[in-house]
């Protein structure tokens, strides 16, 4: 039973790119949580998602941040026109029902360069 | 405004001691206590939990203690293996049950052979 598969691991993008980091989460979970990590910092909850549908986006940036979990395939976190401040760790976890100490993913690293 | 903090940046224990990692927290409203510890390139894993019914949990050489008067709660390791060098982050649920996790900055922790 493979864990929260995030890809990709490592992302290098030009200020003003777009950055796509997938989440795959466990099998038979059906929530979906996006934290971002900042150097030396906590994570930061970002957004909480079940299939089609975004529950709590209270932490997502008001601009250029975007996420989605579609009836198939992988959740998405998008950042457009992404700036050097993006820099970060963006992990993801899932829970079967949507309930505490979920299973997060390896992470991807973002790097603007 | 809920925040969550561990004060140590990090700690270094002599292998076969006791560990003990400190957190504080802002807001009692919401009564559900993570604990996660988080190796470099990976993502945080689930170690321990309490909720605030209780004043003690334990779990193998893990025991979480609850302090709802002061706020504060501390994760007690031993005897400390080398093994557990990681950073461990306290987390508090945020609401909606432990669906979103405000996280403290983390504590390094170093077991010395």
């Amino acid at each position: 039973n493979a864990g929260v598969m995030q890809n990709p691991r490592h992302l290098v993008r030009r200020r003003g790119q777009e950055a796509r980091l997938r989440c795959s989460p466990m099998k038979g979970h059906s929530h979906v949580y996006w934290y971002r990590q900042l150097p030396e910092e906590g994570l930061k909850f970002m957004v909480y998602l079940q299939k089609e549908n975004i529950i709590d986006e209270s932490g997502m940036p008001k601009e250029r941040f975007s996420a989605e979990f579609p009836k198939e395939g992988p959740s998405i976190l998008r950042i457009q026109q992404v700036v050097r401040g993006d820099s970060a760790a963006y992990f993801c976890a899932s829970s079967p029902l949507g309930e505490g100490g979920y299973t997060f993913g390896s992470g991807t690293r973002l790097t603007v360069v | 405004d809920q925040q969550v903090k561990q004060n140590s940046p990090s700690l270094s224990v002599q292998e076969g001691r006791i560990s003990i990692l400190n957190c504080d927290y802002t807001n009692s409203m919401f009564d559900y206590f993570l604990w996660y510890k988080k190796y470099p390139a990976e993502g945080p894993t689930f170690l321990i939990s309490i909720s605030s019914i209780k004043d003690k949990n334990e779990d193998g050489r893990f025991t979480v203690f609850l302090n709802k008067s002061a706020k504060h709660l501390s994760l007690h390791i031993v005897p400390s293996q080398p093994g557990d060098s990681a950073v461990y982050f306290c987390a508090q649920e945020g609401g909606q049950g432990a669906q979103k996790l405000v996280f403290g900055q983390g504590t390094r922790l170093t077991i010395n052979p």
